[in-house]
Formats: C-alpha cells, sequence, structure tokens
C-alpha cells in the first residue's frame, strides 16, 4: 500500500491558468507538508499543516493555497500559473508533535508532481 | 548563512571506496538529524537518523557533534547503487525541517 500518494504525477499546462495537486497519507501521521524541488535540484519547504492547521508558511506567494479538509489529506491549488512555477512538488508526512523517545519525526514524501508550465 | 550547510559535490569514487560527507547547521536549538538517500527522479527517501552517541547500519555510520554543529555520513565499500543525491536534514521544531542543498555521489566501476 503506498503510504504517501500524490495526484497527478505529471502536470503540464499553459502559463494563467489554474490548477491542484493532491495528497493523502495513510500512515496515520498528524503533520503534512509541502515542499517544491526546482531545476537546481533544492528541495524548499513551502507549508506544513499539523492536525489540519498550518504551521509553517514559507515566504511562498499568495497564489499557492493549500488546504486540508482532514489530517490525512493536504491539497495544494496554485493560481495564474507561471513559468517559474515549474518544478517537482513533493508532498510529505510526519507524526509529528514534539520530539520524545521513539519519536524523530521521520517525513515519507510522495513520489512527486512535476509540474510543467508552458 | 544557510541554517543547513553541505558540500554539494559532485564526488565520484570507484567501488570499493570509503567517502564521507559533512553538514552543518547553524541553529544550535536543532532537534533531530537526518540523512536521506534521493536518486534521481524520485523522492527523498530516510536513509538513516543520526543519535548523539552516533549510530551505524550496515556500511553506513552516522556521526552528530553538537558542540561544532555538524553531522556526517560515511560510506564504506562503495557500491554502484550507492550513487545518488545525499540530503542532510535538521529538524528545528515540530513540523520545521530543513534539508541541505544535497551532495551528488557516483560510484564507478
Amino acid at each position: 500500500d503506498t503510504a504517501v500518494s500524490q495526484t497527478p504525477k505529471y502536470l503540464v499546462t499553459q502559463m494563467g491558468n489554474d490548477k491542484s495537486i493532491k495528497c493523502e497519507q495513510n500512515l496515520g501521521h498528524d503533520t503534512m507538508y509541502w515542499y517544491k524541488q526546482d531545476s537546481k535540484k533544492f528541495l524548499k519547504i513551502m507549508f506544513s499543516y499539523n492536525n489540519k492547521e498550518l504551521i509553517i508558511n514559507e515566504t511562498v506567494p499568495n497564489r499557492f493555497s493549500p488546504k486540508s479538509p482532514d489530517k490525512a489529506h493536504l491539497n495544494l491549488h496554485i493560481n495564474s500559473l507561471e513559468l517559474g512555477d515549474s518544478a517537482v512538488y513533493f508532498c510529505a508526512s510526519s507524526q509529528g508533535g514534539n520530539t520524545k523517545v521513539g519519536n524523530t519525526d521521520t517525513q515519507y514524501f510522495g513520489p512527486g508532481t512535476r509540474l510543467t508550465v508552458l | 548563512r544557510k541554517e543547513v550547510e553541505q558540500d554539494p559535490g559532485p564526488f565520484n569514487v570507484p567501488e570499493g571506496a570509503t567517502v564521507a560527507f559533512n553538514c552543518t547547521y547553524s541553529n544550535s536549538a536543532s532537534q533531530s538529524f537526518f540523512w536521506y538517500r534521493q536518486d534521481c527522479r524520485k523522492e527523498p527517501k530516510l536513509l538513516m537518523s543520526v543519535y548523539s552517541s552516533g549510530n551505524e547500519d550496515g556500511r553506513f555510520t552516522a556521526q552528530l557533534n553538537r558542540a561544532s554543529q555538524y553531522i556526517s555520513l560515511l560510506i564504506r565499500d562503495s557500491k554502484l547503487s550507492d550513487s545518488a543525491t545525499y540530503l542532510c536534514v535538521v529538524r528545528f521544531y515540530a513540523g520545521k525541517s530543513t534539508f541541505g542543498d544535497g551532495t551528488t555521489l557516483t560510484v564507478k566501476p
């Protein structure tokens, strides 16, 4: 069974369009994340949610809006897509909470969504 | 200064070689440390957590030096299949982890 899944795997679209990427985890984790990996392969966190509440928003343009309908899902909606949005977007999840014995808050990643904006 | 810094490499080594990667972090209050591995066009996957006393998993040894704020990864007897990008990850608090930019390793026959 896939632990963290994302759809779609590939997304090709025109500038100016609005698109969504979906993420689901079946690990029972409390925390979910969106990362962007650009053409230089640098992996940067965009958002982090804990139990459906936004806890991290890393200076991401307002065109990006995450939505968490429940703690197993974290979707990413992007408005008015730009060329610079082309990247691979990874969803991840972790147990969350403060570190304690047995919890190092390891993150598990989805397979990624390769977004190409033309 | 970046929160997490790694030597980008690339490291090109022959099979059987021993190779070591270092990673430095700037926040002394960091809580947890990890090494992830990322293969080309794939998602990052946990290689190993790094514990204060150091830990070993087969050919891989991870060390943490809190005083100097760096972690290291040692790979012994390199295999072709070890070729990948290795990402250093530092967790500051729940939900906040920073990934290094990665070190690329190529193991050649």
